[in-house]
């Protein structure tokens, strides 16, 4: 079946520092992807669609320049958090649809102290 | 309220019982999904409905576009069955995305 690679899976950043995540389609190509965060206890939010060649769409309430996403291929989609603060804390996972199928990537636990 | 809703929250079942989880949605669907959540957050795709039942091993699930219902049954649980169930619809129009219930934590006790 069809693969999405997210790395890395859990990662602990200092305040004011940037991390990137990286989800990956390994056997298809992802035209979209979306990211999504769950804060505990809650369901999975969407925060952004990202699409390939072109500028990622954004939910409401989700600050752009806050939450950069880079589509550069057919296969990758990157999500990195500027200026990283403790509120920022959450669970992050990447979906790419294929077809009708939904895949998700292993997510991103992140911790900033 | 919620578009997608969940229930139960919580559930604690004995090894061999029984289970069902039940979800409903608000909004007109293309689609929708079981997922299955483990303590590391990983999410596993269970099944896709759009319409009738489909059955993989011990799982059944069921959806009732008319009502905007989906079961999801697990016959004679098992400890490893423990996870967080998720319910997931596809909206008419969406690019894909999905909209997430809150999940229901299973805990199948020995």
């Amino acid at each position: 079946g069809a693969v999405v690679s997210q790395h890395p899976s859990r990662v602990i950043c200092k305040s004011g520092t940037s991390v990137k995540i990286e989800c990956r389609s390994l056997d298809f190509q992802a035209t979209t992807m979306f990211w999504y965060r769950q804060f505990p206890k809650q369901s999975l939010m969407l925060m952004a669609t990202s699409n390939e060649g072109s500028k990622a769409t954004y939910e409401q309430g989700v600050e752009k320049d806050k939450f950069l996403i880079n589509h550069a291929s057919l296969t990758l989609s990157t999500l990195t958090v500027t200026s990283a603060h403790p509120e920022d804390s959450s669970f992050y996972i990447c979906s790419a649809p294929n077809g009708p199928e939904a895949f998700f990537g292993q997510g991103t636990r992140l911790t900033v102290v | 309220k919620n578009e997608v809703e969940q229930s139960p929250q919580n559930l604690t079942a004995q090894e061999g019982e029984f289970i069902t989880i039940n979800c409903s949605y608000s909004v007109g669907i293309s689609a929708l999904h079981w997922l299955q959540q483990h303590p590391g957050g990983g999410i596993v795709s269970l099944f896709m409905l759009s319409s009738g039942k489909k059955k993989h091993g011990r799982l059944i699930a069921t959806i009732n576009i008319q009502e905007k219902h989906s079961s999801l049954h697990i016959t004679a649980s098992h400890p490893r069955d423990s996870a967080v169930y998720i319910c997931a619809v596809r909206s008419w129009g969406s690019q894909g995305n999905l909209i997430f219930g809150k999940g229901t934590k299973l805990s199948v006790k020995p």
